[in-house]
């Protein structure tokens, strides 16, 4: 149980153009769910956190008008990379927290954006 | 300031040989400390988890141990095999807070026949 999806597993996409990544619990309802991005030898970075029906909240630094995020079922949320950019290539990894299981996050998979 | 650091930054070992992972953290309030395996383009796999009262727990090959007093925590690999070439990721849950989960930046470990 508690498997985490990602769609899709990567993908290439034009500068200036928008990417939209889904995140999907498979077997479980999620409350909240959060966005990493990962740089190559680094750790993962919270980006923002997503609560279900409601807005998501931001880390700082991270533009919430350039990364958009839905939550709108306990089973998926979606990242939406707007006017994307050379510098917007990463590895995005998503993870839910099961509505009974504390703070436990099971992680998806992972997306890699590259932008050219 | 809630940090993570992981030693080594990357390991060589040969098939079959044991290995020792480091992590150290100054994060509080405590609430427990996971070890993932995160293959390379994929997302990061649980392994361990423990809270503030466990000192030690197993999982197969991995053993993991936490010393709460001195804010360690170590992953042990016994046997070690090709397919445990990995990065190894420690983490620590706030009890409270905003962000939740800090990260090391892990250990890329590659195992060689």
């Amino acid at each position: 149980g508690a498997v985490v999806s990602q769609h899709p597993s990567r993908v290439i996409c034009k500068s200036g153009t928008s990417v939209k990544i889904e995140c999907r619990s498979l077997d479980f309802q999620a409350t909240t769910m959060f966005w990493y991005r990962q740089f190559p030898k680094q750790s993962l970075m919270l980006m923002a956190t997503s609560n279900e029906g409601s807005k998501a909240t931001y880390e700082q630094g991270v533009e919430k008008d350039k990364f958009l995020i839905n939550h709108a079922s306990l089973t998926l949320s979606t990242l939406t990379v707007t006017s994307a950019h050379p510098e917007d290539s990463s590895f995005y990894i998503c993870s839910a927290r099961h509505v009974r299981a504390g703070e436990t996050q099971y992680f998806g998979p992972g997306t890699r954006l590259l932008v050219l | 300031k809630n940090q993570v650091e992981q030693s080594p930054q990357s390991l060589i070992i040969l098939e079959g040989k044991n290995c020792t992972l480091q992590c150290n953290y100054t994060v509080s309030p405590f609430s427990n400390l996971r070890w993932y395996k995160q293959d390379t383009g994929r997302g990061p796999v649980s392994l361990t988890i423990m809270t503030f009262s466990e000192n030690t727990k197993s999982n197969g090959r991995y053993t993991a141990t936490l010393d709460a007093d001195t804010k360690q925590s170590s992953l042990h690999i016994t046997a070690s095999q090709l397919s445990d070439s990995a990065s190894y990721i420690c983490v620590v849950s706030v009890l409270s807070g905003n962000t939740p989960l800090v990260f090391g930046k892990g250990t890329r470990l590659s195992v060689i026949a």
